[in-house]
């Protein structure tokens, strides 16, 4: 069974970096085809998909946070990463890594996912 | 990027009652890169329904999905006690995904 476990730091300073981890147990996280993807949700609000990141590497970003984004695989810890530059206020959130599924005839969708991590920007 | 549309925003419904979900998408969706999720409070969202109307591992068949293009229903048929919470849909295309702004399901 596919598990997800997200991992972190809590709080972080405003203009600093957002650093976190996905674990991955179940799976090879470089197991071909596979996709694999963080999204988040402010308190009280909706979700927002963040990036997603195919096996061989290429990785997909929501526009809006292109710039201050990477997400990336480590094969070795079988985990992938989100990294989110110059951080404020605004992205204080539940961040989730997720599961995106592609299979025939359907796909596009995320199952499983971690449980989330809050992570607050604060001074 | 493709805007997802949820309505109503809140649906306040008894145990028993149908409920019904609406999304509409600001250009055409692939039905089969469709699908809908519920929340609850303190609770990562849970996959409802993919491709458009195929139920996901454990839902019950009261929940069913329809639609195409730009136009998609999550039907609830004899809400229960445990289906109250948010509702997300969410699309894919050209690489990217995007999520309604969810529509609560309370208890009137």
């Amino acid at each position: 069974q596919l598990k997800l476990q997200e991992s972190g730091p809590g709080l972080v300073r405003p203009s600093e970096t957002l650093s976190l981890t996905c674990g991955v147990s179940g799976a090879s996280i470089s197991s071909r085809d596979n996709y694999w993807g963080w999204i988040r949700q402010p308190p009280w609000k909706g979700l927002e998909w963040i990036g997603s990141i195919y096996y061989s590497g290429s990785t997909y970003y929501n526009s809006s946070l292109k710039s201050r984004v990477t997400i990336s695989i480590d094969t070795s810890k079988n985990q992938f990463s989100l990294t989110l530059t110059s951080v404020t206020a605004a992205d204080t959130a539940v961040y989730y890594c997720v599961k995106p599924i592609f299979g025939v005839p359907s796909g596009g969708y995320f199952d499983p996912w971690g449980q989330g991590t809050l992570v607050i920007v604060s001074p | 990027e493709i805007v997802l549309t949820q309505s109503p925003g809140t649906l306040s419904l008894s145990p028993g009652e149908r409920a019904t979900l609406s999304c509409r998408a600001s250009q055409h969706v692939s039905s089969s890169f469709f699908a809908w999720y519920q929340q609850k409070p303190g609770q990562a969202p849970r996959l409802v329904i993919y491709g458009t109307s195929t139920r996901a591992t454990g839902i019950p068949d009261r929940f069913s999905g329809s639609g195409s293009g730009t136009d998609f229903t999550l039907t609830i048929s004899g809400l229960q006690p445990e289906d109250f919470g948010v509702y997300y849909c969410q699309q894919y295309g050209s690489s990217s995904w995007s999520f309604g702004q969810g529509t609560t399901v309370e208890i009137k």
